[in-house]
């Protein structure tokens, strides 16, 4: 069965370094998403992605955040200079289309900042 | 008016019984509702979804009911198993827009 893959699946940084976040959506989505989920907390969204442009992004997502598709199949989150509440685990997703078509979900990343 | 309302945010439930959580929406342009299961350390897993022009779904143990002039929709998961134990949470979205999530319902059924 297609899943989504993300690496690494947990990430130590030191608090003002730059991480990135890998992800393989499933190849025949078009809609791509990353959400995080700090430990016991709701899954939040961040931001989403569709014909190489962000289509909508939260509160969270900051300038500190960035997302690519760089080579049409890994798709990335970047946070440029780590802070200790960015500690959480980050989940990316995808779907085949709009209108009701399920989104699938990755194993996520553990990201801890120290 | 994007929220997502669930409870109760825990429940047990003894082996055999049914669980039953329940989410309520504001937003009337929502056109799909997804139950997620998330177990520890794990991503959330579509473990079914429902469209507002159905009343019922129905998949093995799991149901979703959804009471569109309530804005209300529930779980039902009969005959809950040890292996059920999980964290649950509902969510709704339009289109292919943000999946919004409820606060999510932790699970444990008694043996």
């Amino acid at each position: 069965e297609p899943e989504v893959t993300q690496t690494p699946s947990h990430q130590v940084t030191q608090m003002g370094q730059e991480v990135i976040l890998r992800c393989v959506p499933i190849s025949n989505h078009l809609y791509f998403y990353w959400y995080r989920q700090i430990l016991g907390q709701k899954v939040e969204f961040l931001v989403s992605f569709y014909n190489n442009e962000i289509s909508e992004k939260s509160e969270i997502f900051d300038d500190q955040f960035s997302v690519e598709r760089p080579d049409g199949s890994n798709f990335t989150l970047k946070i440029r200079s780590t802070k200790l509440e960015d500690s959480a685990m980050y989940f990316c997703a995808s779907r085949f289309r709009d209108r009701g078509a399920e989104a699938f979900f990755g194993q996520g990343t553990r990201l801890t900042v120290v | 008016q994007q929220q997502v309302k669930q409870s109760p945010q825990s429940l047990i439930v003894q082996k055999g019984g049914i669980s039953i959580i329940n989410c309520a929406y504001e937003n009337t342009a929502f056109d799909y509702f997804p139950w997620y299961q998330q177990f520890p350390g794990k991503g959330p897993a579509l473990l079914i979804a429902i469209r507002p022009d159905v009343s019922e779904k129905k998949e093995g143990r799991f149901t979703i009911s959804f009471n569109k002039s309530a804005k209300q929709f529930s779980l039902h998961i009969m005959d809950s198993q040890p292996g059920d134990s999980a964290t649950y949470f509902c969510a709704a979205s339009i289109g292919a827009s943000k999946i919004i999530f409820g606060s999510g319902t932790r699970l444990s059924i008694r043996p």
